[in-house]
């Protein structure tokens, strides 16, 4: 019953530090999603994939990569983290597009 | 362009009292609506959706919402609520348009008073 996992949970970085935040879904989705939440924004869509292979920009990509390693593995890279970086971060999966979407339980990252 | 209001930024009510939390959306074509529910420290849960037929979708927990075409809303109803229910709560509106963006408002947090 696993479902959508991330790591790490909590994470600080100074500026210009480099990360890689981790996401794995044990339901077979063929659709993976990064969202950042910040207060009073609700959820923007980071990147997507919607299946294993491709990955798309969403709303606000700039200043982050992703790799869609296989088909249960999402992961998100901060190259050079910047103090607006500064979010709780989801992953989330889907059977098919649109559809429901299973998020993990977040990853609070400061940037300082 | 898709958007999603949500125009109660937090509701308190009591508890056993109804609760309604409002949501309106923009969209160009049939939408797919979400209620979504976030609780402390934690990701969100899928309360209930629409994707086609009756309007009157019954959710878990004890939620419902209507879709009212005519008036872009979704909107959520509980009719007693439970100090449990004190969370966030996100609508998100989304579509069988070739793309993957889901839009979600930006939350309505319930406070539950004894």
């Amino acid at each position: 019953n696993a479902g959508v996992t991330q790591t790490p949970k909590f994470q600080v970085l100074k500026t210009g530090q480099s990360m890689t935040l981790q996401c794995a879904q044990d339901m077979n989705h063929n659709s993976m999603y990064w969202y950042r939440q910040d207060p009073g924004m609700g959820l923007r869509l980071i990147y997507y994939s919607a299946s294993e292979g491709t990955t798309d920009k969403g709303e606000v990509p700039n200043g982050y990569n992703v790799s869609r390693l296989n088909k249960r593995e999402f992961s998100l890279r901060l190259e050079s983290a910047a103090p607006s970086q500064t979010s709780v971060y989801f992953c989330a999966s889907s059977a098919v597009r649109q559809v429901e979407a299973f998020f993990g339980q977040g990853t609070r990252l400061t940037v300082v | 362009a898709q958007s999603v209001t949500q125009p109660d930024i937090h509701i308190t009510v009591s508890e056993g009292a109804s609760l309604e939390l409002r949501c309106n959306y923009s969209y160009g074509a049939t939408p797919y609506l979400f209620w979504y529910v976030q609780s402390p420290g934690q990701g969100l849960q899928l309360l209930l959706k629409y994707f086609s037929g009756d309007t009157l979708v019954q959710g878990i927990k004890g939620f419902e919402a209507e879709f009212k075409r005519s008036q872009s809303s979704f909107n959520l109803r509980k009719p007693s609520v439970h100090w449990s229910d004190a969370a966030e709560y996100f609508c998100a509106v989304g579509g069988d348009t070739g793309g993957f963006k889901t839009i979600f408002g930006a939350g309505t947090r319930l406070f539950v008073k004894a």
